[in-house]
């Protein structure tokens, strides 16, 4: 059974901060996805990675994958106020069809 | 319209009570997914359909559950004779993917913003 976990669950930083929110999963996987969600709204795609070693970045979010370690990272440069929201990773295996398995979420908060 | 659009938004329903809840995908979108998101939890998978078949309903929790996607566009959850545990935020979600689209396919998934239910 495929497990996503991410840590830490809250987090509370200050404004021009770094952080970095972590994600495993407990089986091989073909993508990982990184979603933003802002209370009561739809969740909101930021990344997809797809092989090991990728990198993909915007703005102040940079996402990377190391599949060997069944790892992905999502990190926060200079945190500013509007990136507050909760973070979900999810995983999809192409034997499991599209669904995605997601971890329990990241609730971000940036305090001035 | 230009996203996936659920509705109601909210739905109050007493206990043994039937819902139907509904889902707009984004226009041409091949697939269509059904998500369960209790609070503070991420999002679980229920059901999935390609066009109108539905290939994966591994996900449901009950035979109370049953989705239907009858010409390929709008899909319907419905749950019948709901119970206070079925209380959560119902997500639908939509690709232009198909299953088994390779694995360098995206297969990035757009969500609506889920209907909220509460049942009493």
């Amino acid at each position: 059974e495929l497990k996503v976990e991410q840590n830490p669950l809250f987090l509370s930083m200050q404004e021009g901060k770094n952080y970095t929110i972590y994600c495993n999963y407990s089986t091989t996987s073909d993508r990982l996805y990184w979603y933003r969600q802002d209370p009561g709204k739809s969740l909101e795609s930021l990344f997809v990675l797809l092989s090991n070693g990728a990198v993909k970045q915007e703005g102040r979010l940079m996402a990377s994958l190391d599949t060997k370690a069944r790892l992905s990272t999502l990190h926060i440069t200079a945190a500013v106020h509007d990136l507050s929201a909760t973070y979900f990773c999810a995983v999809a295996k192409e034997t499991s069809g599209s669904r995605l398995t997601f971890g329990e979420g990241t609730q971000l908060t940036v305090n001035p | 319209g230009a996203g996936v659009s659920q509705s109601p938004r909210y739905k109050v329903a007493k206990r043994g009570q039937d819902v139907a809840l509904r889902c707009d995908p984004i226009s041409g979108h091949v697939s269509l997914f059904w998500y369960q998101q209790a609070l503070g939890q991420g999002p679980e998978f229920l059901t999935y359909f390609q066009n109108e078949a539905q290939l994966d309903k591994s996900g449901l929790p009950s035979d109370r559950f049953f989705a239907e996607r009858p010409e390929g566009s709008v899909s319907t959850l419905k749950i019948q004779r709901t119970q206070q545990e079925d209380s959560a935020v119902y997500l639908c979600a939509s690709s232009p993917y198909r299953v088994l689209a390779g694995v360098g396919a995206k297969n990035i998934q757009y969500f609506g913003a889920g209907t909220r239910l509460s049942v009493l």
